[in-house]
C-alpha cells in the first residue's frame, strides 16, 4: 500500500514571496503519477500540478513548480510570487499508474497555506 | 466543457435514515470513484467502479453500498445514518485516455 506524508500542519507566507510544500511519499512501484491539489474554502478540489514519475523533468505550471526526487520519495511544491488567492490547505496525491488501483488517489494529510498582504 | 456533477449539493438527514449521493461523470468516462473526507482531514477512498463492475473497495462501512448504471452514471447509498458519516463526499471520474483525476464539487451531507 502507499502512504503520503505532508509534515507541515501549515504554513504562512507573505504576499509576493515565495513558499515550499512539502511531501514524501512510499511505494514499491515504479510507475505512478504524483499531485498537488488545492482546495480552497468552497472546497473544491482543484488540480494544482502533476507529474509523471518517468519524467526527470520537473513539472511548472505557470507560478506553481515541483521538485521531484524519485529516489528520495520526495515531491514539494514550490510557489513563486504568492497571491492571496493562493491561500487554501494543499493536498499531495498519489496514484498508480497500472492494474487495478489505476486512478485511486492516495492523499496526505495536507497542508493549509495561509497568504498574508 | 461539462464537468462532473454530483447532487445534491448539500443534504441534511437524521441518524438512522438513509441518503443517496449522485455522480454523473464526464462523458466518455467510464471509471468512477468515491471519497469521504472528514472535517479537516484528508479524502479517503470508499469505492470504485469500472465499465459498471465495481473495480476496487476501500474503507466503506458495510452500511454503505454503491452502483454505477448503464450510462455510467453511479450512487453511493447510505443506510442507518450515524454522526460520524457528516462529511464532504467527493466522485472522481477518468477514463483510460486521461490521467488526472476530474473531480465534483462534492456532496455536503450533514447528520443531525
Amino acid at each position: 500500500a502507499q502512504t503520503v506524508t505532508q509534515s507541515q500542519p501549515e504554513m504562512s507566507v507573505q504576499e509576493a514571496e515565495t513558499v515550499t510544500l512539502s511531501c514524501t511519499y512510499d511505494t514499491s512501484e515504479n510507475n505512478y503519477y504524483l499531485f498537488w491539489y488545492k482546495q480552497p474554502p468552497s472546497r473544491q478540489m482543484i488540480l494544482v500540478i502533476r507529474q509523471e514519475a518517468y519524467k526527470q523533468q520537473n513539472a511548472t505550471e505557470n507560478r506553481f513548480s515541483v521538485n521531484f526526487q524519485k529516489a528520495a520519495k520526495s515531491f514539494s511544491l514550490k510557489i513563486s510570487d504568492s497571491q492571496l488567492g493562493d491561500t487554501a490547505m494543499y493536498f499531495c496525491a498519489f496514484m498508480s499508474a497500472g492494474g487495478t488501483s489505476y486512478g485511486k488517489l492516495t492523499f496526505g494529510q495536507g497542508t493549509i497555506l495561509t497568504v498574508h498582504p | 466543457a461539462a464537468g462532473v456533477i454530483q447532487s445534491p449539493r448539500h443534504l441534511i438527514k437524521e441518524k438512522r435514515e438513509t441518503a443517496t449521493l449522485k455522480c454523473y461523470p464526464i462523458p466518455r468516462h467510464d471509471t468512477v470513484y468515491w471519497y469521504q473526507q472528514g472535517p479537516g482531514q484528508d479524502p479517503q477512498f470508499l469505492i470504485s467502479f469500472y465499465e459498471k463492475m465495481q473495480s476496487d473497495k476501500g474503507s466503506i462501512p458495510d452500511r454503505f453500498s454503491a452502483q454505477q448504471f448503464s450510462d455510467y452514471h453511479s450512487e453511493l447509498n447510505m443506510s442507518s445514518l450515524e454522526l460520524g458519516d457528516s462529511a464532504l463526499y467527493f466522485c472522481a471520474t477518468y477514463n483510460q485516455m486521461v490521467t488526472e483525476a476530474f473531480f465534483g464539487q462534492g456532496t455536503r451531507l450533514t447528520v443531525v
